[in-house]
């Protein structure tokens, strides 16, 4: 079982270029977030999903897209990387809106 | 949304000490957890309490919901304990979590 796992780790990219985050989770859980985090800050919350199939906005959604193919992945897009999108992004997800939710080890993304 | 606030900001202890963190909170929640983030960046749950009291070795926390605030205690600290504490709240919506912007905790030997 090995909860939330994050590919890649760490990334580098140059302006405009585009880059794929993906995150898996193997609890059966139905909903999942991506999050950024930014120095000094807490997370902030950019997409969610409830469900296979389904992807919302959440408070920072500008110039990400997301994609939730199958329940066990959660799929963050830059289509064209900018300096204000170096972070670290964290993947989560919790069986239910109730339940905890559990956090991915994150990924690193300088954009320059 | 929700405004979380934490207190102090930072804390800077001896190995040994105890310490109280705050939590406070603009609206009603359903959900409350605290995080530790450790120095290499990996957030660990620590407790998921939207209400009463827990406790897991050193650590506890109590939720009052009704008057919006959480606290955790950390007792006899060790430099393990070192890095950042968050706090995050539940709304209505869906399920999304609303984080304080953490407190910065050095624990020295």
């Amino acid at each position: 079982n090995a909860g939330v796992t994050q590919t890649p780790k760490f990334r580098v990219l140059k302006t405009g270029q585009s880059m794929t985050l993906l995150c898996a989770q193997d609890m059966n859980h139905e909903y999942m977030y991506w999050y950024r985090q930014d120095p000094g800050m807490g997370l902030r919350l950019i997409h969610y999903s409830v469900g296979e199939g389904t992807t919302a906005k959440g408070e920072v959604p500008d110039g990400y897209n997301v994609s939730r193919l199958k329940k066990q992945n959660f799929l963050l897009g830059l289509e064209s990387a900018a300096p204000s999108q170096t972070s670290v992004y964290f993947c989560a997800s919790s069986l239910t809106s109730s339940y905890t939710q559990y956090f991915g080890p994150g990924t690193r993304l300088t954009v320059l | 949304g929700i405004q979380v606030e934490q207190s102090p900001p930072d804390l800077i202890l001896q190995e040994g000490a105890n310490s109280t963190l705050r939590c406070n909170f603009s609206d009603s929640v359903n959900n409350l957890q605290w995080f530790h983030q450790n120095p290499w960046g990996q957030l660990i749950n620590l407790f998921y309490i939207p209400s009463g009291t827990k406790q897991n070795g050193r650590l506890s926390a109590t939720t009052v919901a009704t008057e919006r605030y959480s606290l955790l205690y950390i007792s006899s600290s060790q430099t393990t304990d070192s890095g950042v504490y968050f706090c995050a709240v539940r709304g209505s919506t869906l399920g999304r979590l609303y984080f304080g912007r953490g407190t910065q905790l050095t624990v020295w030997p």
